[in-house]
Parts: structure tokens; sequence; C-alpha cells
């Protein structure tokens, strides 16, 4: 069993449709969890990061993370053609640098 | 501005060739991560560093190894290539100890072993 799972996808939504990307995992040391971006033929950018249980906003994205069940969750608002690209949860334990990567979703915004 | 580089952006070789791919940061980073990202897999760990003269191995390490002589560079040598590892082959780095530790990712190298 991996550590984190992550649905594939692929995800095509229509513009301005909400869209909610999620992971689990199964190592409970994990203490920070992270999303990142990454359009195609391009290195992942950290688009979110959280440490604590609950929701974290930043425009019209929002982090929300349930430690207690090991669950976390990508909320976009307003989708739009731009945010069509792959998005990867990560995670790590506390005192670490390394990171464990989900598969990735992709997400196919329409016009 | 500081970056991350890695050359070369695209490489086809044979089997059983020895290969390296460079990766330069300056952002003066102590950390650095060696990726490769596969259909179905995400991106696993090949190799890091925390510092000058240190490395370690990943979770997918065989037949891959690293070596850190300064901060800013951080090789990764295929002692001999084989067509398991045709992949993209990303660098990050990013910075010490800390609560908030964004890794920079450099824009990968697509890899073909023939």
């Amino acid at each position: 069993q991996k550590e984190v799972e992550q649905d594939p996808g692929p995800l095509s939504v229509p513009e301005g449709a909400i869209v909610s990307l999620n992971c689990t995992y199964s190592n409970s040391a994990f203490q920070y969890f992270m999303w990142y971006r990454q359009y195609s033929r391009k290195g992942p950018e950290l688009l979110m990061y959280t440490y604590s249980s609950g929701n974290k906003e930043d425009g019209r994205f929002t982090a929300q993370v349930d430690k207690s069940s090991k669950y976390i969750s990508l909320f976009i608002r307003d989708s739009q053609p731009s945010d069509s690209a792959t998005y990867l949860c990560a995670m790590r334990s506390g005192g670490y640098q390394k990171v464990t990567f989900g598969t990735g979703t992709k997400l196919q915004v329409i016009p | 501005d500081a970056e991350i580089t890695q050359s070369p952006r695209h490489k086809i070789t044979e089997t059983g060739r020895q290969v390296t791919l460079a990766c330069h940061q300056t952002w003066n980073h102590n950390n650095m991560f060696w990726y490769r990202q596969d259909l179905g897999h995400g991106l696993r760990l090949i190799h890091y560093s925390y510092g000058v003269q240190d490395t370690n191995k990943g979770e997918v390490s065989d037949g891959y190894s690293v070596s850190r002589s300064n901060t800013e560079d951080l090789p990764l040598t295929l002692e001999s290539a084989a067509s398991s590892q045709t992949s993209v082959y990303f660098c990050a780095s990013s910075e010490e100890r800390g609560s908030y530790n964004e890794q920079f990712f450099g824009p990968g190298t697509r890899l073909t072993v023939l």
C-alpha cells in the first residue's frame, strides 16, 4: 500500500465549476501538507501549504486537512482554463525535508 | 533572480552507457533532491543531499549515484543506463530545516534509453 493515495483522473470540468481534489495517507507521522501544481512539460510549483487540521484559503483555492481521517483536499472555486494542470498532493514528517508525493490528478477545465 | 536549472533538457542514450544529468541552483539552498516522474507512479525520490559532502538514498536509488562537492550542484549519474530508467527527471532544492520548506523544482530532463 502506498503511503499517499491520489486518484489520477483525468478530471474534466466546465469553466466556473467547483473542483475537488483529494488524497488519503496512511503515515500518521505526516504533519505538513502541500499541494503542487504542474503544467505540462514543466516542473511542479508549490500552490498551497498547510500544517494543522482545518481549512486554509488563498484566493480561489482552499486546502483542507483532516488528520483524524488522514484525508486532505484542495478545492478550486470558479475554475478557469488556466487551472488545467496536474495537481500533486505532498506531505512530510516534522523535522525532515523529504517529501512524499501523490501520483497527481490531471485536471482539464473546458471553456 | 535565483533559479534552478537542469541540463540537458532532452537526452537519448543507449543501454549500458553512463549518463550524467546536471542540476544547478542559485538559491544557495542546502537541500537538494532528485526525482523521477513516471505515469502511475508520480514523483519518486532517487537521492537527496542536505549539504556539501552529504548524500542519501531515496526510494528508487538502484542504478543511480550522486555527489555533492559544492552547494550549487547535484549531478545525477546513471552508471549503466537501462530501458527502465527512461523517465522524466526533476531536480529540486529547499531551504534548511524549518516549518516551511518549499521545494523549488527545475524544468526537468526527459531521458530516453534505447
